[in-house]
């Protein structure tokens, strides 16, 4: 089955600076991939996707990058601010029929005014 | 549109009892998960269903834990008996036409089995 591995578990910024996640997978045929953001005491909701005939996707602050050779994909933060702090996930959905969800361990994301 | 639905959201038990957990997806959503998430173990998928079919329950972590969605606006997940390393928060999702769209969480179901 798939495998996500994400990294770092835990990451610390000041207010301004950029964050980059990063998840790799182990299923080469694997095709969507959802970043979702869980603020403390809520729900994950989705943020951002990308699928695999696309390297790059942008939306304003936050940006996905997939590397389907290297079979990894990245988060990017630019210009953070507090309310960016939160516990990000990465998913990986593996093709073939079953569409089964597999997430990564999440990044804890903290951002310092 | 209310969103995905869960009950109770709060829910204390003594271990050995029932317990049941209940879900409402998004009309018109095709596909219902149910995730696990612990500090521990992050967030775990545990019974994927598709057009009321159950299509993956391999994260079902053991026979104590069981699914149902007997039509397309209502899924339980039961634990029977409970122990308390099932407390967790229990997370039920929607999702249009199949699993590789994006997913509405619930608010989920805090529970404690002490």
């Amino acid at each position: 089955g798939e495998n996500v591995e994400q990294h770092p578990s835990t990451l610390s910024v000041q207010e301004g600076d950029s964050a980059v996640i990063k998840c790799t997978y182990s299923d080469s045929a694997s095709n969507y991939f959802p970043w979702y953001k869980q603020e403390l005491g809520k729900r994950p909701q989705l943020i951002i996707d990308i699928r695999s005939n696309v390297g790059e996707k942008k939306d304003q602050r936050i940006a996905v990058t997939l590397n389907k050779t290297a079979k990894h994909f990245s988060l990017h933060i630019t210009e953070t601010q507090p309310e960016d702090s939160a516990v990000y996930f990465c998913a990986a959905y593996a093709s073939g029929g079953s569409y089964i969800p597999t997430f990564g361990r999440g990044t804890s994301l903290i951002v310092h005014p | 549109d209310a969103g995905v639905i869960q009950s109770p959201r709060h829910e204390v038990t003594e271990m050995g009892q029932e317990v049941t957990l209940r879900c409402k997806p998004i009309s018109g959503h095709n596909s219902l998960f149910w995730y696990r998430q612990t500090m521990m173990r992050g967030l775990e998928l545990l019974i994927y269903f598709n057009n009321n079919v159950p299509i993956d329950d391999s994260g079902m972590p053991e026979d104590r834990f069981s699914a149902k969605m007997p039509n397309a606006s209502f899924s339980t997940l039961k634990i029977q008996p409970s122990e308390p390393r099932d407390s967790a928060v229990y997370f039920c999702a929607s999702s249009p036409y199949r699993a590789d769209y994006e997913q509405y969480f619930g608010p989920g179901t805090r529970l404690t089995v002490t």
